[in-house]
């Protein structure tokens, strides 16, 4: 049974660089069908999907934010990391990851951890 | 990039009435949608895949349907739990995207 959890700071300020970590059990990142995202929900707000990383490790990131964010992996640790870049309070959401399975839907998602953005 | 407009964005309804949710994509999507029901506080939970397949273990009261850009998810009888946020996502291209939600209240 694939489980991901979601690890990072609970704030950061405004211009610095914001780190989460996604670790994943039950599956192996080697495995040819692991994808995970990132996916992030400012408070009461919508999902905005933010970047994959493909087993093969190719990535995909979403057109606004693809100049700050980068994705990889650890795979002697089974974690994913999403790194973004001059961070302002806008990015204050709690941030998921997700497997992709099927195609392309997200299936486990973790627990998701919130993130501040202020001073 | 594929846009999707979900409506209405928030429903009000009854237990055991019968609601529907539309995703409209803003180019064809072949099927790739996925829906999904949030409860506060947690993580988004998939019901139904390529538009119409119900996800093992989700209550068969929930039902997809749709092609090209138009979708809706369906729930017959609506039952306390399902008063949640429901959104879309297209898995046809990247980036992958969502629609901004719609939340079902009780009337």
């Amino acid at each position: 049974q694939v489980n991901l959890k979601e690890s990072g700071p609970a704030l950061v300020k405004p211009t610095e660089t914001l780190t989460v970590t996604c670790t994943v059990s039950g599956y192996s990142l080697n495995n040819t069908k692991m994808g995970v995202s990132w996916i992030r929900q400012p408070p009461g707000k919508a999902l905005e999907w933010l970047a994959h990383l493909f087993s093969n490790d190719e990535r995909s990131y979403s057109t606004s934010l693809e100049n700050r964010l980068t994705i990889s992996k650890d795979t002697s640790k089974s974690q994913v990391i999403l790194i973004l870049t001059n961070v302002d309070p806008t990015d204050t959401a709690t941030y998921f990851c997700a497997r992709s399975r099927g195609g392309g839907l997200f299936d486990p998602w973790g627990q998701g951890t919130l993130v501040t953005v202020s001073s | 990039d594929i846009q999707m407009t979900q409506f209405p964005s928030t429903l009000s309804a009854s237990v055991g009435d019968r609601v529907t949710i539309t995703c409209r994509a803003s180019q064809t999507i072949y099927s790739w949608l996925a829906w999904y029901q949030q409860h506060a506080g947690r993580a988004p939970k998939v019901l139904i895949s390529k538009a119409s397949s119900l996800e093992s273990g989700v209550p068969s009261r929930f039902s997809g349907s749709g092609s090209g850009t138009e979708y809706t998810l369906t729930i017959n009888s609506l039952q306390p739990d399902d008063f949640a946020i429901y959104y879309c996502q297209q898995y046809s291209a990247y980036p992958r995207s969502f629609g901004q939600g719609t939340k079902v209240e009780i009337k």
